[in-house]
């Protein structure tokens, strides 16, 4: 069965970087895109990026161009997703989501991983 | 603010019919037949109910429809239950820029 399977809750000072991993499996990972997805606490779904683990295209969110990257290790079948200079406002749960577009971002994100806690906080 | 607008909140009687609305432009959901719709229980991933406008994944009771109208995406739940209640959002183009973007989020009640 599909499942993504992602790196555990994280804690950060403010101007740090963090990078969380998603695991995939039950799947052929190089024919799905993957997206990245955060809610901020009691906040709705913000779309943060897309990656093809295919071809390496990517697609970021405008407010995130410059501080996200994302990733991925096909051998591991795992993406990556890397914010830098955090600030408060990026406390959120971070959510890793398969894309069944592998050509250009999606519309519609099938299978979700648990999610990823990310506190930025001094 | 999303660019894909949904109310705040909606509530319903068990059995009854509740419809959710996203409404955005030409260049998002009024161009592209591919919105979709996710619903989220409090302290969980979301569950994917909808795509392109009006199809349902394996295992989604047909309880749940989808339609679109103009610029306005709907979701329709009938025969509302309980387990129903939780909150849901429209995934749609939002034009070059911003390439794709959740709703606000509605927060169905299930009196």
């Amino acid at each position: 069965q599909v499942q993504l399977v992602q790196s555990g809750a994280e804690v950060k000072k403010p101007g740090a970087s963090v990078k969380v991993s998603c695991k995939a499996s039950g799947y052929t990972f190089t024919s799905y895109g993957i997206s990245w997805v955060r809610q901020a606490p009691g906040q709705g779904l913000e779309w943060v990026g897309w990656i093809s683990p295919y071809n390496d295209n990517r697609n970021y969110a405008q407010e995130l161009q410059g501080r996200v990257t994302m990733t991925t290790d096909t051998s591991t079948s795992t993406a990556y997703m890397e914010l830098r200079s955090l600030r408060s406002d990026d406390t959120a749960v971070y959510y890793c989501a398969r894309d069944p577009s592998i050509a250009a971002v999606g519309t519609a994100v099938d299978y979700w991983g648990q999610g990823t806690l990310v506190t930025v906080s001094s | 603010q999303s660019a894909l607008t949904q109310p705040r909140s909606v509530s319903g009687s068990p059995g009854q019919s509740v419809t959710i609305s996203c409404t955005g432009t030409t260049s998002d959901v009024g161009g592209y037949n591919s919105v979709s719709w996710y619903q989220q229980h409090p302290g969980k991933a979301p569950k994917f109910i909808i795509y392109d406008v009006r199809k349902r994944p394996s295992g989604v009771p047909d309880r749940f429809s989808g339609s679109k109208s103009g610029n306005t995406a709907s979701l329709t739940i009938s025969g509302l239950r309980a387990e129903d209640e939780a909150d849901y959002y429209c995934f749609s183009h939002a034009g070059s820029y911003t390439h794709v973007a959740f709703g606000g989020g509605t927060k169905l009640t299930v009196l």
